[in-house]
């Protein structure tokens, strides 16, 4: 039981490029998120998805963009990565409901150039 | 919209002192509160949440923490920290389906 999978774990990219992260969860969870976590700031909401085939804005969304493939997948796309968006980016995902437990990925650490 | 405020963002505290970590939010409807606690090199972890009952909330590796409605508050305790309590402490509000963290507070604790 993998829990939830975030790749690539590590990205290196220069100014204008393009990727995108993927996350993958296998706890049959409803919700799905996307953080980034940057020091003295805590984690910042980028987006969410509160069940298949809906996606919300969060707190920081400007540069982003994302897709709920299905119910076990939820990608960040950043479509021209800046250096602001350097960070670590964590993927979570928790049962419908707002009492429910957030698991975490592993994150993934982007540098941008 | 929904915010979530950590007085502190480091504290130094020696073995065995007691631990209190503020936090206070901003929610206009029914709350529920979470504290997460990150490891050196780790993801975060649930240490305990509220969402109804009693305000006062017991979780894992003896930590607790109280709700407050009046004050707006859930401040995490612990009576006796050790040295493997040395983390980052995550604050949160769910609001909307939505769930918001603080800005965290760093812990050290000394042998």
């Amino acid at each position: 039981n993998a829990g939830v999978t975030q790749t690539p774990k590590f990205q290196v990219l220069k100014t204008g490029q393009s990727m995108t992260l993927q996350c993958a969860q296998d706890m049959n969870h409803n919700s799905m998120y996307w953080y980034r976590q940057d020091p003295g700031m805590g984690l910042r909401l980028i987006y969410y998805s509160a069940s298949e085939g809906t996606t919300d804005k969060g707190e920081v969304p400007n540069g982003y963009n994302v897709s709920r493939l299905n119910k076990r997948e939820f990608s960040l796309r950043l479509e021209s990565a800046a250096p602001s968006q350097t960070s670590v980016y964590f993927c979570a995902s928790r049962t419908q409901g707002r009492t429910g437990e957030l698991f975490f990925g592993e994150g993934s650490r982007l540098t941008v150039l | 919209a929904q915010s979530v405020s950590q007085h502190n963002h480091h504290v130094i505290l020696s073995e065995a002192a007691s631990l209190e970590l503020g936090c206070n939010y901003s929610y206009g409807g029914t709350v529920n509160l979470f504290w997460y606690v990150q490891y050196p090199g780790q993801h975060l972890q649930l240490l305990l949440k509220y969402f109804s009952g009693d305000p006062l909330v017991k979780g894992i590796k003896g930590f607790e923490a109280e709700f407050i409605k009046s004050k707006f508050s859930f401040n995490l305790r612990k009576p006796s920290v050790q040295w493997s309590d040395t983390a980052e402490y995550f604050c949160a509000v769910d609001g909307y389906n939505k769930l918001i963290f603080g800005a965290g507070t760093r812990l050290a604790v000394h042998p």
